[in-house]
């Protein structure tokens, strides 16, 4: 199947900071993707559909502002979470698809740790 | 998006085989079901999809109902690999541009 690749895996830093996690569509071309956040024993929830060239669409409740998403090209999507404080620090998951099935691929998540 | 609902937890003997239920009784025409794991601490894995036939690839089995209403995932040997939350889906296949919307799934404990 399709790969995704995230970095880093696992990320510490101090409140106030600023944090960036990479997602990659290794072997096909993603002009949308998908970061998820995921707090201890619940599941995953959507935070905002990347479109590649344009704006990133947020899920009711997510900050646009904080959490700033970039699709600049076809195979790398960023998240950055600015000012991050300890409640933002969680499991950050992002996923793309391939138009011929419509199975998604997920990347291997990014753990965040905030002091 | 159709609704779909799991038993929370289930457990399963090493070797045998796992059937994992799933209701999604407000599917609708275009909707397919499909299927993902999660292994702790890593990200989903796809496993299988289908729309109203069953299917079958290397790593399980989906059989669906003949009114959609319900399937099962079948992982036919169940190794101690496999303990993981499995979450079904009822979504429409866009070709990958659909966001996917994650229920709480079914905790498979695989047990030696």
């Amino acid at each position: 199947g399709a790969v995704v690749s995230q970095h880093p895996s696992r990320v510490i830093c101090k409140s106030g900071t600023s944090v960036k996690i990479e997602c990659r569509s290794l072997d096909f071309q993603a002009t949308t993707m998908f970061w998820y956040r995921q707090f201890p024993k619940q599941s995953l929830m959507l935070m905002a559909t990347s479109n590649e060239g344009s704006k990133a669409t947020y899920e009711q409740g997510v900050e646009k502002d904080k959490f700033l998403i970039n699709h600049a090209s076809l195979t790398l999507s960023t998240l950055t979470v600015t000012s991050a404080h300890p409640e933002d620090s969680s499991f950050y998951i992002c996923s793309g698809g391939t138009p011929n099935t419509g199975e998604l691929f997920f990347g291997e998540g990014s753990r965040l740790t905030v002091l | 998006d159709a609704k779909t609902t799991q038993p929370p937890s289930m457990d399963c003997a090493e070797g045998r085989a796992a059937n994992l239920p799933c209701n999604h009784s407000t599917i609708s025409g275009n909707e397919y079901v499909y299927w993902y794991r999660q292994i702790h601490s890593q990200g989903p894995q796809y496993i299988i999809h289908g729309l109203k036939n069953n299917e079958t690839n290397e790593m399980a089995s989906l059989i669906i109902t003949e009114d959609r209403k319900s399937s099962t995932l079948i992982l036919p040997h169940a190794t101690l690999r496999d303990t993981a939350v499995y979450y079904c889906i009822a979504e429409p296949n866009s070709g990958g541009y659909q966001k996917v919307t994650f229920g709480t799934g079914t905790k498979l404990q695989v047990i030696p």
